[in-house]
């Protein structure tokens, strides 16, 4: 089993609609979880972050953490064309090998106008 | 404040050729990292640099080389290039090693 399971998509959905994007981990120790944004042809840049279960929004975006079922999402409410991108999720723990940040494999995400 | 910059943002190799990949961040990060980009593969860790002075290997550092010139730079060597390192290449920065890494624009390698 993959450390980190991530739907790779595609994913298209109309102006406005409420995207879910999820990944799926095995780990339980990982702690730290983020949500990278990467344009095409362009360096993944880092969208959300949390610590730990619970939400946190930002603006449109919500990211989500259940850790006790292993699983992490990001909700883009009102989407936009300028939102379409490949994202990206990645988690590491605070001990041990604390240099691997493990990425899922990104989900390709399109918004038509 | 540029962040993370890279050079080149492209190359073209002949297989056996050599190149060295740049990468600078003006953020004081400590901790550098270079990754590359596969499709269908994700971003693969190659070589860190947890700080100043220290490099160390990572998910698939076969072929590759790094030196971590100053606490500024950090570029990746491939010594003789093979069509199985064409790829996108990532560099990274974090404040520790434990902190939200911020990335580079790339360079897109290609070995022919």
């Amino acid at each position: 089993q993959k450390e980190v399971e991530q739907d790779p998509g595609p994913l298209s959905v109309p102006e406005g609609a409420i995207v879910s994007l999820n990944c799926t981990y095995s780990n339980s120790a990982f702690q730290y979880f983020m949500w990278y944004r990467q344009y095409s042809r362009k360096g993944p840049e880092l969208l959300m972050y949390t610590y730990s279960s619970g939400n946190k929004e930002d603006g449109r975006f919500t990211a989500q953490v259940d850790k006790s079922s292993k699983y992490i999402s990001l909700f883009i409410r009102d989407s936009q064309p300028s939102d379409s991108a490949t994202y990206l999720c990645a988690m590491f723990n605070s001990g041990g090998s604390n240099y691997k940040l493990t990425f899922g494999k990104g989900t390709l995400l399109t918004v038509n106008p | 404040n540029a962040g993370v910059t890279q050079t080149p943002k492209f190359q073209v190799l002949k297989t056996g050729q050599s190149m060295t990949l740049q990468c600078a961040q003006d953020m004081n990060h400590n901790s550098m990292y270079w990754y590359r980009q596969d499709p269908g593969m994700g971003l693969r860790l190659i070589y860190y640099s947890a700080s100043e002075g220290t490099t160390d290997k990572g998910e698939v550092p076969n072929g590759y080389n790094v030196s971590r010139l100053n606490k500024r730079e950090f570029s990746l060597r491939l010594e003789s290039a093979a069509p199985s390192q064409t790829s996108v290449y990532f560099c990274a920065s974090s404040t520790t090693a434990k902190e939200t890494q911020y990335f580079g624009p790339g360079t897109r390698l290609l070995v022919l």
